[in-house]
């Protein structure tokens, strides 16, 4: 089994609506981020969360809104999605050894917003 | 803030070649990672370095951490078709800051 999973793995929505996506880990991890990638820009981070009761605001986290609601889960929201947001979106966790914080990504979300 | 600059873009080599690419940075980083992102997945760690000068080789991969600690390279030797894929640097400059900055990623196309 992945040790990061991603639901769900593709979706198309309209402009405005609200959408979900949400991020498991089985790799124990405290630490968990938000990426979008779109071509030619890399991995660009949206939020992360150190802990269950901690978030910060990326890079890029204008129109985006975070939930952490266990160790193991980080969702990410838009509130009213815009056809800009489409992107592959991606889930990372990494330990809170900063001598080897390595991130682990999940497998990615397709957003598409028409 | 921080920029990774990632080069080549690009890359197309006949299968059985070796390949270089590398990244510099504006500042200091005490970490660098390799990531390879095949076409419809998120990218998997291929190496990580922890130390100045550090080079470190996983099968045909070997990275190495610049003693300036702010630039690292990618080596594949004898390349096969299924290297192709999309290779991402990533730099941490730790402290109080653990996020992870990434380059733009290369391009690399093995023809077979």
């Amino acid at each position: 089994d992945a040790d990061v999973t991603q639901t769900p793995r593709n979706r198309i929505t309209k402009t405005g609506k609200r959408i979900m996506l949400e991020c498991s880990q089985t790799k124990g991890h405290d630490r968990m981020y938000w990426y979008r990638q779109d071509p030619g820009l890399g991995l660009r981070l949206i939020y992360y969360s150190f802990d269950v009761k901690d978030i910060n605001k990326g890079e890029i986290s204008d129109g985006y809104s975070v939930s952490r609601q266990a160790q193991a889960k980080f969702s990410l929201s838009l509130e009213s999605a815009i056809p800009n947001q489409t992107a592959l979106y991606f889930c990372a966790t990494s330990d809170s050894n900063p001598s080897t914080d390595t991130q682990y990504f999940g497998p990615g979300t397709r957003l598409t917003v028409l | 803030g921080q920029q990774l600059n990632q080069s080549p873009q690009s890359m197309f080599i006949q299968e059985g070649e070796d390949v270089s690419m590398n990244c510099t940075s504006s500042s200091i980083f005490n970490t660098w990672l390799w990531y390879k992102q095949d076409p419809g997945e998120g990218p998997v760690l291929l190496i990580a370095l922890y130390k100045a000068g550090e080079l470190t080789s996983n099968g045909r991969l070997t990275a190495q951490f610049g003693i300036t600690r702010k630039d690292s390279f990618l080596n594949i030797s004898a390349s096969i078709p299924s290297d192709v894929g999309i290779y991402f640097c990533a730099g941490n400059s730790g402290g109080s800051n653990y996020k992870l900055t990434f380059g733009k990623g290369t391009l690399l196309t093995v023809n077979p």
